[in-house]
């Protein structure tokens, strides 16, 4: 594809509903990566995929997040029993293979939750 | 302990004035730098990056930043200002040992006509 895509770009959820975010990222990107950004801050690191395999996870803020990428493109975050500390932009990030070059990441447009 | 610092989290010029964002990073080896800028609704686009190579490094639209590695700085500047650059731009390091980008605070660049 042209770019990284995200959806859906906004997502309102009620305090204890589940949410879904999709990321779609450039065709052939091995790396895949989440960050949130909380309103003023700079994004946060939340997970790392190489193909299929999350490799690191350690940014995830609870238990309640999950992240997965069954086929190595396609990713979706989980985030179950939403809570209003949640409500931030989410990002996704495309790499070829970050991992052997630090080579460059691609930004999504961000899906903007808020937790009611 | 590994860290970004931006120096100022807003900066205002006029249009047609050069452009100084500030950054510092705190590392025992050499990362690799970036410069992201995030307009309004939009996703953070790279303005450059320093990767060992060259210390000064020519960006897209104008931008250059210069690795000083006796200072640990690598701020970002442009001669004349546009209105166009107004945005959030942030300063990113790759540290060795971790894969994921660490991200300073940011920085609003406001351009006054």
């Amino acid at each position: 594809g042209a770019g990284v895509s995200q959806s859906p770009r906004y997502k309102v959820a009620k305090r204890g509903q589940d949410v879904a975010l999709r990321c779609d990222p450039i065709s052939g990107h091995v790396s895949l990566f989440w960050y949130q950004q909380a309103l003023g801050q700079g994004p946060e690191f939340l997970t790392y995929f190489q193909n299929e395999a999350q490799l690191d996870k350690s940014g995830l803020p609870s238990d309640r997040f999950f992240a997965e990428r069954p086929e190595g493109s396609v990713s979706t975050l989980k985030i179950q029993r939403t809570q209003q500390e949640d409500s931030a932009v989410y990002l996704c990030a495309s790499s070829f293979n970050f991992g052997r070059n630090q080579e460059t990441q691609y930004f999504g447009p961000g899906t903007r939750l808020l937790v009611l | 302990a590994q860290s970004v610092t931006q120096l100022d989290s807003h900066v205002s010029v006029s249009e047609g004035t050069p452009v100084l964002l500030r950054c510092n990073y705190s590392s025992s080896y050499s990362p690799s730098l970036f410069w992201y800028v995030q307009h309004p609704n939009k996703g953070l686009q790279l303005l450059l990056k320093y990767t060992s190579a060259a210390t000064l490094v020519k960006g897209i639209n104008g931008f250059e930043a210069e690795f000083k590695k006796s200072e640990t700085s690598f701020h970002l500047t442009k001669p004349s200002a546009h209105m166009s650059d107004a945005a959030e731009y942030f300063c990113v390091v790759f540290f060795t040992g971790r894969r994921a980008l660490t991200f300073g605070s940011g920085t609003r660049l406001q351009v006054q006509p």
